[in-house]
């Protein structure tokens, strides 16, 4: 029963310091999303991938890479780090079939920039 | 572009009692689907009720209901006979036939004893 895990759970970088967060799912589906957290402003879409191979800009892309090299695993990148991406970010999964699936979520990663 | 407004930032409710939270949407397509997630203070994300815009019926889940009123474009959620355990944060969500959900900024429901 693992679902869609997130590693790492917390991490503190140093501003201009890079690091990868992974995501993975064991429940084959075809779209993965990852967002970030924030005060007042609800979950917001950094990048999105509807199949393996395939990623796309969501709706606050800057500062962030991903990439989906296999079916079950989504990774995001912070090439330099930022205080601004101060967050917590979640990586969440759905099967296809568009507007009537749920998405499944991870269980967060706080991440602070100082 | 799709949006999902939340207008209740925080709401207090007595335990026992019904509480209703605002959710509109704004959007031209004609299918889409709404939701509604539970958020706890662990943080975990919880699903809570699923509304197909071409539903004829407004969904329930036990203590869940989603008043859905399309012509407003309104997808609130009442949770009846409110719990202590209900107190969290609660985001709307939208997929507007793409592949991506949009959240709405949350609500913080407190249930007093």
């Amino acid at each position: 029963n693992a679902g869609v895990t997130q590693t790492p759970k917390f991490r503190v970088l140093k501003t201009g310091q890079s690091m990868t967060l992974l995501c993975a799912q064991d429940m084959n589906h075809e779209y993965m999303y990852w967002y970030r957290q924030d005060p007042g402003m609800g979950l917001r879409l950094i990048h999105y991938s509807v199949g393996e191979g395939t990623t796309a800009k969501g709706e606050v892309p800057d500062g962030y890479n991903v990439s989906r090299l296999k079916k079950q695993n989504f990774l995001l990148g912070l090439e330099s780090a930022a205080p601004s991406q101060t967050s917590v970010y979640f990586c969440a999964s759905r099967r296809q079939g568009a507007e009537k699936e749920k998405l499944f979520f991870g269980s967060g990663t706080q991440l602070s920039v100082l | 572009a799709q949006k999902i407004t939340q207008t209740q930032p925080g709401m207090f409710v007595q335990e026992k009692e019904a509480v209703t939270l605002d959710c509109t949407y704004d959007t031209s397509d004609p299918s889409y689907g709404l939701f509604w997630y539970k958020q706890p203070s662990s943080g975990e994300m919880i699903f809570l009720i699923y509304q197909g815009s071409y539903d004829q019926q407004n969904a329930t889940e036990g203590r869940y209901s989603l008043n859905f009123q399309k012509a407003r474009k309104s997808a609130n959620l009442v949770i009846s006979a409110s719990q202590l355990g209900d107190s969290a944060m609660y985001f709307c969500a939208s997929s507007f036939n793409d592949y991506k959900l949009s959240f709405g900024a949350g609500t913080t429901v407190t249930v007093r004893a």
